[in-house]
This record gives C-alpha cells, sequence and structure tokens, in this order.
C-alpha cells in the first residue's frame, strides 16, 4: 500500500535559517508526492508536485522538493525562511482508485518560524 | 475568479441529527472530492464525484452519504452524527479526475462540532 510518513511533527526555525520538512514514502510503484501547506482557518494550498519528471522540483514562495527513490524521500526545503512560512505542511501521496484518485495524507508538520 | 466555496463555514449539531453540506468547485471543474480533517491530523478521503458519478469512496461508514449536481455542485450528508464526526470537511475540485496531476483545489472548509 501506498502511504506518506512524516517524520517531526514539529519544527522550529529562526527567520532567515534554512527550513527542513522531512517526508518519507512507501510505493510499489513510481509515486506521484505532493506538498499541501495549511494556515489557520485557511483552506490547503498545493506548494509542489512530483510526478516522475524531474526529481528536483521547485514550487511556489521559494520552496522545492527533491524526490530521492534510493531514499524514499521527498523532503522539503527553502532555503531562508519567513514568518509568513508559520503554516502545517502536509507531505502526500496520489493513489489511483477503481475510476479516480485520492489523495493521502502525512499527518503534518508544525512549521514556527521565530524572530 | 472564485475559488471552492463551501457552505456552512461552522456548524454546531447535536448527536443524532442529521447535517448537509455543500460545496460549489472552480468554474470549468468537473469533479468534486469531499475529505475529513479531525483536529491534530492530515485530511482522509471521503469521497471522490466525477460527472455525477461516485468514483472514489474512502473507509466512512454508511451513514456518510453524497452526491453531485448537474451544475458539478456537490453536498456531504451525514446521519446519526456521532461526537468523531466533530471535524473540519474539506471539499476540494479538479478540472478532471486529475489522474495525471493529482492536483486538487480545496475550499477553506466547513468546520462541524457535535456535541
Amino acid at each position: 500500500a501506498q502511504s506518506v510518513t512524516q517524520l517531526d511533527s514539529h519544527v522550529s526555525v529562526s527567520e532567515g535559517t534554512p527550513v527542513l520538512l522531512r517526508c518519507n514514502y512507501s510505493s510499489s510503484y513510481s509515486p506521484s508526492l505532493f506538498w499541501y501547506v495549511q494556515h489557520p482557518n485557511k483552506g490547503l494550498q498545493l506548494l509542489l508536485k512530483y510526478t516522475s519528471a524531474a526529481t528536483l522540483v521547485k514550487g511556489i514562495n521559494g520552496f522545492e522538493a527533491e524526490f530521492k527513490k534510493s531514499e524514499t524521500s521527498f523532503h522539503l526545503t527553502k532555503p531562508s525562511a519567513h514568518m509568513s512560512d508559520a503554516a502545517e505542511y502536509f507531505c502526500v501521496v496520489r493513489i489511483l482508485t477503481g475510476g479516480g484518485n485520492k489523495l493521502t495524507f502525512g499527518t503534518g508538520t508544525q512549521l514556527k518560524v521565530e524572530l | 475568479d472564485a475559488g471552492v466555496t463551501q457552505s456552512p463555514t461552522h456548524l454546531i449539531k447535536t448527536r443524532g441529527q442529521q447535517v448537509t453540506l455543500r460545496c460549489s468547485p472552480i468554474s470549468g471543474h468537473k469533479s468534486v472530492s469531499w475529505y475529513q480533517q479531525v483536529l491534530g491530523q492530515g485530511p482522509q478521503f471521503i469521497f471522490q464525484y466525477y460527472e455525477k458519478e461516485e468514483r472514489g469512496r474512502g473507509n466512512f461508514p454508511d451513514r456518510f452519504s453524497a452526491r453531485q449536481f448537474p451544475n458539478y455542485s456537490s453536498e456531504l450528508n451525514v446521519n446519526a452524527l456521532l461526537l468523531g464526526d466533530s471535524a473540519l470537511y474539506l471539499c476540494a475540485s479538479s478540472v478532471g479526475l486529475a489522474l495525471n496531476t493529482g492536483e486538487l483545489f480545496f475550499g477553506e472548509g466547513s468546520r462541524l462540532t457535535v456535541l
């Protein structure tokens, strides 16, 4: 079965320092992977997606993620954190259903950015 | 352009009651999916509809049902509410089944509290 595991439930960084949010996946074939962000009282917003094209994926707001098959990882990074990055981040895998598809979410990583 | 809109934004029900949540997809989107997000967890897939037909169902009891209308809007119904049904219910839309990209656009959700 396909799944994702987010290795940290909470991450705290200082503004201007790098961000690393870790995600490992489990899949018997090449997965479609995503990172979504959820700000308080807001809906989910797609940050970036990997669909078997380039392994280094660039997203919005300076975020990027690298698909590493050998490590079964899809970690999210950003060179320099901003206060507005404080939010919950979800690593997601897409699973095909009988006639459609569904997203399976990780448990989330709460990112805190301090001055 | 309007995004995915959901109503109501907040509601309170008591155990045993029934609730109907509504979703209007982005104009031109023909697929609607429903997710349940319990506090502190990632969203879980409930249903996917495309062209008024159910295309996927998650591991939820039969108390949960949904439908999609000719204008592609959708309703999620939950009968015989339990305390554990308290959650944020998210609706997401996509142009088609998003089999290639898997990209969904989420609304801000309907927060249901069951007392």
